[in-house]
């Protein structure tokens, strides 16, 4: 299993800023996910995060506007740049263990 | 595309009743999940499938996967108001150990007393 912990749990920020998530996890993994659950959606994958090399982005999600850190086989970072209201949404990060999917307690975001 | 469909999307039942939810996929996969959100949460495992005729159970829910015809089902068996949840299935397309599981829409429950 996994517990994953993430911060902010909550952010209220104004459009045309940036914030940076924080993903923690408790034992050593080589992917992580990031994923966006828009209000009443699904969750839509954002980009893997793999230690070591760049992260590989989803269609319709770039590098410039969610740069992602991973520094070590236990730690992430997804940052929402340059925001906007579209941008309001819970993000989660995951990882998987033995087929198994776990996923953080998410991150909301609102933009106004 | 893969595409992971769930239904209904919105159900709303009595409690004691039974019911299904089904979800339905595009692609070859023998892997799926089904996960539990409850509003303002994350969202949690409730039962992973790895084979085709795959059938687990935990309390009034039962989950069943048929490869052959890319659906799985989950069961609710005298429903009560606890299970008042969204349900989300998720496959994994099985592309090359990416683990890139594809969510289904949700189906959004609520058991009313």
């Amino acid at each position: 299993s996994a517990v994953i912990s993430q911060k902010p749990s909550r952010d209220i920020c104004q459009r045309g800023t940036s914030l940076t998530i924080q993903c923690q996890v408790d034992s050593q993994v080589t992917m992580m996910f990031w994923y966006r659950q828009q209000p009443g959606q699904s969750l839509t994958l954002i980009a893997t995060a793999n230690q070591g090399s760049e992260a590989t982005y989803e269609s319709g999600f770039v590098i410039d506007k969610f740069p992602i850190s991973r520094p070590n086989l236990t730690f992430s970072t997804l940052t929402v740049s340059n925001m906007s209201p579209e941008d309001s949404s819970i993000y989660l990060c995951s990882v998987v263990v033995v087929y198994e999917q776990y996923f953080g307690p998410g991150t909301r975001l609102t933009v106004t | 595309e893969l595409k992971v469909e769930q239904n209904p999307l919105f159900l709303s039942m009595q409690e004691g009743k039974n019911y299904t939810i089904y979800c339905n996929y595009s692609t070859t996969s023998d892997r799926l999940y089904w996960y539990r959100q409850d509003p303002g949460k994350s969202l949690e495992s409730l039962f992973v499938l790895l084979s085709n005729g795959a059938v687990k159970q935990e309390g009034r829910l039962m989950a069943s996967l048929d490869t052959k015809a890319r659906l799985s089902t989950l069961h609710i068996t005298a429903a009560v108001h606890d299970l008042s949840a969204t349900y989300f299935c998720a496959v994994d397309p099985l592309t090359s150990g990416t683990y890139k599981y594809i969510f289904g829409t949700g189906t959004r429950l609520k058991v009313l007393a």
